[in-house]
């Protein structure tokens, strides 16, 4: 079964520089969410996208914007990365209408900041 | 407090025994219930769903949630050293739109 694809699995930047994020979500799947995990912590919900618009904000620094493409597929950009912003950040899609529907997440993209 | 609490542990429990996680949430809103595996460095991996009270079996694993209490449970039954990871509770809440809220997880590690 197709699953929630993420590119680049890792990524290295250095600090002050700007990184783009892209996320597939599962084929009919209308919603995608963001999250990032720092290092022993829970998912932390940055943004949310229903059908192409912004649905939900978490806390997602002004240095982060996001969006969703006519495609479904979304990306997530940083600019003026900050060592703090090292982290894996996680895509994940569900079925927003189906209230039982769980997330599925992507493999996820890690991002070192040097 | 809060939305969604877990012991953070370690828990440690021998091979074949039976592991218990625990879960508590805040909102009485919260519509459905689901855990997630996640090993170190992986992203998390459903394996257990709930949405009403009682008790949810699929394979080692039962799910229980009382919704009166504002508790879901995860218990694994004959744990195996490769359950040994961190269990993510998550609640998915309606709020105009839908929320998913994490519990910080609880790291379970299963002793040969």
């Amino acid at each position: 079964a197709a699953g929630v694809i993420q590119s680049p699995r890792h990524l290295i930047k250095e600090k002050r520089e700007t990184a783009t994020l892209k996320c597939y979500p599962i084929p009919r799947h209308d919603t995608v969410y963001w999250y990032q995990q720092g290092p022993g912590q829970d998912p932390q919900f940055l943004i949310s996208f229903y059908e192409k618009m912004q649905s939900d904000k978490g806390s997602i620094p002004d240095r982060f914007s996001a969006q969703q493409f006519s495609d479904y597929h979304s990306e997530l950009n940083m600019s003026s990365l900050e060592l703090g912003d090292s982290a894996l950040y996680f895509c994940a899609s569900s079925v927003t209408g189906e209230h039982n529907s769980p997330l599925h997440f992507g493999n996820g993209t890690r991002l070192t900041v040097t | 407090q809060k939305e969604v609490e877990q012991n953070s542990g370690p828990l440690s429990v021998p091979e074949g025994a039976i592991a218990s996680l625990n879960c508590t949430y805040s909102d009485r809103g919260s519509q459905s219930f689901f855990w997630y595996r996640q090993y170190s460095g992986k992203s998390p991996e459903l394996i257990m769903s709930i949405y009403s009270n009682g008790d949810k079996e699929d394979g080692r694993f039962t799910a229980q949630l009382n919704k009166a209490s504002q508790y879901v449970s995860l218990l694994i039954r004959d744990s195996q050293p490769s359950d040994s990871a961190t269990y993510l509770c998550a609640v998915k809440v309606a709020s105009g739109t839908y929320k998913y809220i994490f519990g910080t997880g609880t790291r379970l590690k299963v002793l040969a």
